[in-house]
């Protein structure tokens, strides 16, 4: 069975960057079927979609954050990770990784990891 | 942007109970649109995907219906297990959610 497990600092200062990293296990990364993504849910509100990524590292991301959002894949490692630079408390949420359908389905989410919740603090 | 709103935002409900759902798109969206479930602490579980698509392990009485702007999830009995929030989503662009429905005990 598939597992997304995320991982990285509960806390970040703000104007620093925010790192993740997201550990697949029970498949492969690098099927040629799936993007991989992440989606965030701020404490309380509701879900927003930051962006996902390939195998060969094509990405694809949600413009209000592209310009401070870097996803990239390690499939040596089966592992996928998100950057947001210059983060304010308004970044503070629940970070989901997930797998996305792909193909047909881009842009539908079967898989999530646990979530885990990053702080940004002042 | 396409924005997707969802109503009610709170509907109370009992169980055995037929559910209704519906979200709007400000603009068409063909089918592209996935229902999710969420339970408190837990992330999202996806019901529905193409509109109208069951997802694989999810009981019968979940079904969605719609194209175009308008899309429904209907819940046929509801049972002790389906009290939670629930998400519609379209991917036509990028992706985006709508406000959710919180479907609580009556």
């Amino acid at each position: 069975q598939l597992q997304l497990q995320e991982s990285g600092p509960g806390l970040v200062k703000a104007s620093e960057t925010l790192s993740l990293t997201c550990t697949v296990s029970g498949g492969s990364i690098t099927s040629r079927t799936y993007y991989w993504g992440w989606i965030r849910q701020p404490p309380g509100k509701g879900l927003e979609w930051i962006g996902g990524v390939y195998y060969t590292g094509g990405t694809y991301k949600n413009p209000s954050l592209t310009s401070r959002v870097a996803i990239s894949v390690d499939s040596s490692t089966n592992q996928f990770s998100l950057k947001l630079s210059d983060v304010t408390a308004a970044d503070t949420a629940v970070y989901y990784c997930t797998r996305d359908k792909g193909g047909r389905q881009r842009g539908c989410f079967d898989f999530w990891g646990q979530g885990t919740l990053v702080t940004v603090s002042s | 942007d396409i924005q997707m709103t969802q109503s009610p935002s709170t509907l109370s409900a009992s169980v055995g109970d037929r559910v209704t759902i519906t979200c709007r798109a400000s603009q068409s969206v063909s089918t592209w649109v996935a229902w999710y479930q969420q339970k408190p602490g837990k992330a999202p579980k996806v019901l529905i995907y193409e509109a109208s698509n069951l997802e694989s392990g999810v009981p019968s009485r979940f079904s969605g219906s719609g194209s175009g702007t308008e899309f429904t999830l209907t819940i046929t009995s509801l049972q002790p297990d389906d009290f939670a929030t629930y998400w519609c989503q379209q991917y036509n662009s990028f992706p985006a959610f709508g406000q959710g429905t919180r479907v609580d005990i009556k």
